[in-house]
């Protein structure tokens, strides 16, 4: 099973800083990676597929990058509504495997 | 757009028995993978199980495998869990989702609003 393991557990970050939420995996998952926001009681969306492309209504401040073991989500500017929990996940080996999330915070 | 709507959580005991159903919409059902997660209170996401789109193909998490049985009805686009066996860890909100892609392993987009089932004495 290919483990992801997502850092930090938390990031507090002020409204118009940036994110960077880190995503590794225990072996190569190679461009098979997903980020999903999750916010408090709601249903998980999927932000990002293959690394870097940006599901459909998708600002273009989340953006993905990486390759391998190691990915980065970053959120340019964060705004009031991307305060949430992020999760990667991997779709490259079974089982399909999520990482535990980092949640974002206000500072 | 696609959309799913969960069904079938309940309250159920240790050892026993459940049936989740998940009904598609506006979207060809019968040409996608389709999958369920999970996620316990308070915890992260738990892929569970996937489907092929004509239903000839299935995998399963570890923790669930010979006690899930994932199924579709391509007729009626529906997807369904049964769920036997259930222990108190099974505990969850259970999310249908279509898996994005080419191949059997995908991403996961749209998501139903997901059920709960609690398994408890």
């Amino acid at each position: 099973e290919i483990v992801m393991t997502q850092s930090p557990a938390t990031l507090s970050v002020s409204p118009g800083e940036r994110a960077t939420l880190s995503c590794r995996a225990s072996q190569s998952v190679s461009s098979n990676l997903a980020w999903y926001q999750q916010k408090s009681g709601q249903t998980p969306r999927l932000l990002i597929y293959d690394v870097s492309t940006r599901a459909t209504g998708i600002p273009a401040r989340f953006s993905g990058s990486g390759s391998g073991t190691e990915f980065t989500l970053t959120i340019s500017s964060l705004q009031s509504d991307d305060f949430a929990v992020y999760y990667c996940q991997q779709y490259n080996n079974w089982p399909l495997t999520f990482g535990g999330g980092t949640k974002v915070e206000i500072k | 757009e696609g959309q799913l709507v969960d069904s079938g959580g309940g309250f159920v005991q240790p050892g026993g028995s459940l049936r989740l159903s998940c009904a598609a919409s506006g979207f060809t059902f019968n040409t996608y993978v389709m999958t369920w997660v999970r996620q316990a209170p308070g915890k992260g996401l738990e892929w569970v199980s996937a489907i092929s789109g004509g239903g000839d193909s299935t995998y399963y998490a570890d923790s669930v495998r010979g006690r899930f049985t994932i199924s579709r009805d391509n007729s009626k686009n529906t997807l369904s869990l049964q769920m036997n066996s259930l222990r108190a860890d099974d505990t969850a909100i259970y999310y249908c989702a279509t898996s994005g892609g080419v191949a059997l392993r995908g991403w996961f987009d749209p998501w139903g609003q997901g059920t709960l089932v609690t398994v408890s004495s």
